[in-house]
């Protein structure tokens, strides 16, 4: 069957420190791997696409990377701070571009 | 620009009776999307639109109708409520011809409780 999993339902980094969260998949041929941050109360907002080709992009303190051969996909955000504190979801884009699915997320903690 | 915007934010409804959730988006984009999210679940698409007048079933599409008349709104209906809908359902739009144009938008949500 197919299945997204995000590698734990809670993270706690220390402020400074560099947070990773990985995002796995199986039985999918994602053409895009896109991350999302979501707020309590709020609606997702878009961080990151990258494509299957592409094996890694960056934008400002975030870094994501996408292993096809492994169906993994990591993503960093360097130097966290508190402000960085929200759940993060991964995304697959598949079925011929149309649908995405969504794993269940990832909520990080920075504590200062 | 608004957006994506989300109608009603909040809803109670009892059990049998049905409701309509109205998505507009100002941003002419052509994929439309719903959401529901649970606790534990994530974010489970139940129908979608990849244009004026087409929809498509998601992933978790039973008790759920929809329509795309317009371009700019995409109407979420329940015909009989039941408990298992209660949820908080997200809106979200996408240009959806190209690359980073796949990136969703997403509006507010709105919690519907069913009794």
């Amino acid at each position: 069957s197919q299945k997204i999993e995000q590698n734990s339902e809670a993270l706690n980094i220390q402020e400074g420190k560099t947070a990773t969260l990985t995002c796995n998949y199986t039985n999918y041929s994602p053409a895009y791997l896109q991350w999302y941050r979501q707020d309590p109360g709020r609606g997702p907002v878009f961080l990151l696409l990258i494509r299957e080709n592409e094996k890694e992009k960056r934008k400002e303190r975030l870094k994501v990377t996408f292993d096809t051969t492994l169906k993994q996909s990591l993503f960093h955000i360097t130097a966290s701070q508190p402000a960085d504190s929200a759940t993060y979801l991964c995304a697959l884009t598949h079925g011929g571009y149309q649908k995405v699915t969504f794993g269940t997320g990832t909520k990080l903690q920075v504590i200062p | 620009n608004a957006g994506v915007t989300q109608t009603p934010k909040f809803r109670v409804l009892k059990t049998g009776q049905s409701m309509t959730l109205l998505c507009a988006q100002d941003m002419n984009h052509e994929y439309m999307y719903w959401y529901r999210q649970d606790p534990g679940m994530g974010l489970r698409l139940i129908h979608y639109s990849v244009g004026e007048g087409t929809t498509a079933k998601g992933e978790v599409p039973d008790g759920y109708n929809v329509s795309r008349l317009k371009k700019q709104n995409f109407l979420l209906g329940l015909e009989s409520a039941a408990p298992s809908q209660t949820s908080v359902y997200f809106c979200a739009s996408s240009f959806g011809l190209y690359y980073e144009q796949y990136k969703q938008y997403f509006g507010p949500g709105t919690r519907l409780t069913v009794t």
